[in-house]
């Protein structure tokens, strides 16, 4: 069966500090990884990644996928508190015709 | 450009009773897809529509069903409601069907008593 896990679930950590969050997956036919960032309601599209060892970069935050090792990683440099969201990571599967989401890492930044 | 919408925002409804939920994608695109969200099972996958057609579907009971209007307006339709069925329903946009990078409206929280 597919699927995508996270880790860790909760973290707590304060503003400026570097974190990284983790997505392993096990997922047939692969055609994509998807992260978003849900503070409220709807998930907010952040990064796709479709090629191996490829970062995306968006501000103070980039992402990386290993197809080979089947993870990607988040990360999120100098955080602060409008950082604080449960940060979810998706897998479309191509043949299935959706994503398949892990747990979420929720994230908290202290002031 | 407008974002995807969906309505009611919230919603009470009471065990055995059916509800419809609304989703209008970003204006040019053309899939819509639909997901579960609930605090035991996360995001779940429910159904896609592309040109009016349900193109994948989860595993979800039978209970659960949708359409797609030919402006690619969806609807999500529960009947029987179950306290179970108590969740978020979100709706994902998407240019094309099968295109992965979706995105999502503000969901639609039902409370089943």
């Amino acid at each position: 069966e597919d699927k995508v896990v996270q880790s860790p679930l909760s973290l707590v950590v304060h503003e400026g500090d570097t974190v990284t969050l983790n997505c392993s997956y096990e997922v047939t036919n692969f055609r994509s990884l998807l992260w978003y960032k849900q503070e409220k309601k709807a998930p907010t599209f952040l990064f796709m990644l479709t090629s191996s060892g490829i970062e995306k970069k968006s501000g103070r935050l980039s992402s990386i996928l290993d197809k080979k090792e089947l993870f990607s990683i988040l990360n999120i440099t100098a955080t602060q508190t409008g950082d604080s969201a449960i940060y979810l990571c998706a897998v479309y599967n191509n043949q299935g015709g959706k994503l398949i989401f892990g747990q979420g890492t929720e994230l908290s930044v202290k002031p | 450009k407008a974002g995807v919408t969906q309505t009611p925002r919230y919603l009470i409804k009471t065990r055995g009773q059916q509800v419809t939920l609304s989703c209008s994608p970003i204006s040019g695109h053309r899939s819509v897809s639909w997901y579960q969200q609930t605090p035991g099972q996360g995001l779940q996958f429910l159904f896609e529509y592309f040109s009016e057609t349900q193109r994948n579907k989860g595993n979800f009971p039978g209970r659960f069903s949708g359409r797609q209007f030919s402006n690619s307006r969806s609807e999500m339709n529960v009947s029987t409601l179950e306290l179970g069925d108590s969740a978020l329903y979100l709706c994902a946009s998407s240019l094309l069907a099968s295109v992965s990078e979706a995105f999502f409206g503000q969901g639609t929280r039902l409370t089943v008593v």
